[in-house]
């Protein structure tokens, strides 16, 4: 199965960007990095899809180096709504989504 | 609206008997997916189906078992073989099977509990 490591957790304040990375050694050529966003007893959003360099959309930036073992989730100005659960996914094929155990984002005031 | 709904929200059911979990979705998707969720842990995938009439298993299928009768329908059911089936159920669906970039839409699940 397609594996990708991300942190565990992290803490923020309100305002800040917050940068979350995600390491996905095993990519393969044809495999796409997904972020999903989970509020608690909620099902997950799709937050932002990109294949390689920077992708940027109304919520957040999605940087991808050359060589795709990573990627960086980038959060402008993060509120205290954005308190959440964060997945990195590396998307193959057809097949369903495989997550992992994401990382808890926490923002205070 | 268009969106996938579970019903019910919550449910409660005696160790031993068989329940089964509701998952429609009106946004015209052929492909709809199981997932279950437990405290802490991430998503992991039970059964999906590309189209109807067809299923395949997932990570962890034991003890579960789906019909897909109906674009609209994907119904999941807990056996009594499931042996931790108390945990937070997700349905989900997406557009079309051969598209590279297939979004997941998630419901907003079902929290089995069973004593």
């Amino acid at each position: 199965l397609a594996k990708t490591t991300q942190p565990i957790s992290m803490d923020s304040y309100e305002g800040q960007e917050v940068n979350i990375t995600c390491s996905h050694n095993n990519i393969a050529t044809n495999d796409y990095i997904t972020w999903y966003q989970q509020f608690p007893s909620q099902g997950p959003r799709f937050i932002i899809q990109g294949y390689k360099t920077k992708v940027t959309n109304e919520v957040a930036s999605l940087f991808i180096p050359a060589d795709r073992k990573s990627s960086t989730l980038s959060l402008p100005r993060v509120s205290l709504s954005d308190t959440a659960v964060y997945y990195c996914l590396q998307r193959t094929g057809r097949r369903a989504l495989t997550f992992g155990s994401g990382t808890r984002l926490q923002v205070q005031p | 609206d268009g969106g996938i709904t579970q019903s019910p929200k919550y449910l409660f059911r005696k160790e031993g008997q068989n329940v089964t979990l509701s998952c429609e979705q009106n946004l015209n998707h052929d492909a709809m997916y199981w997932y279950r969720q437990d405290p802490g842990q991430g998503l992991r995938l039970i059964y999906y189906s590309q189209i109807v009439n067809d299923f395949q298993k997932g990570d962890i299928a034991e003890g579960y078992s789906v019909s897909r009768e109906k674009k609209e329908s994907f119904p999941l059911t807990v056996t009594s073989a499931q042996k931790n089936p108390t945990a937070f159920y997700l349905c989900a669906s997406s557009k079309a099977r051969d598209r590279e970039f297939d979004e997941q839409y998630f419901g907003p699940g079902t929290r089995l509990t069973v004593t």
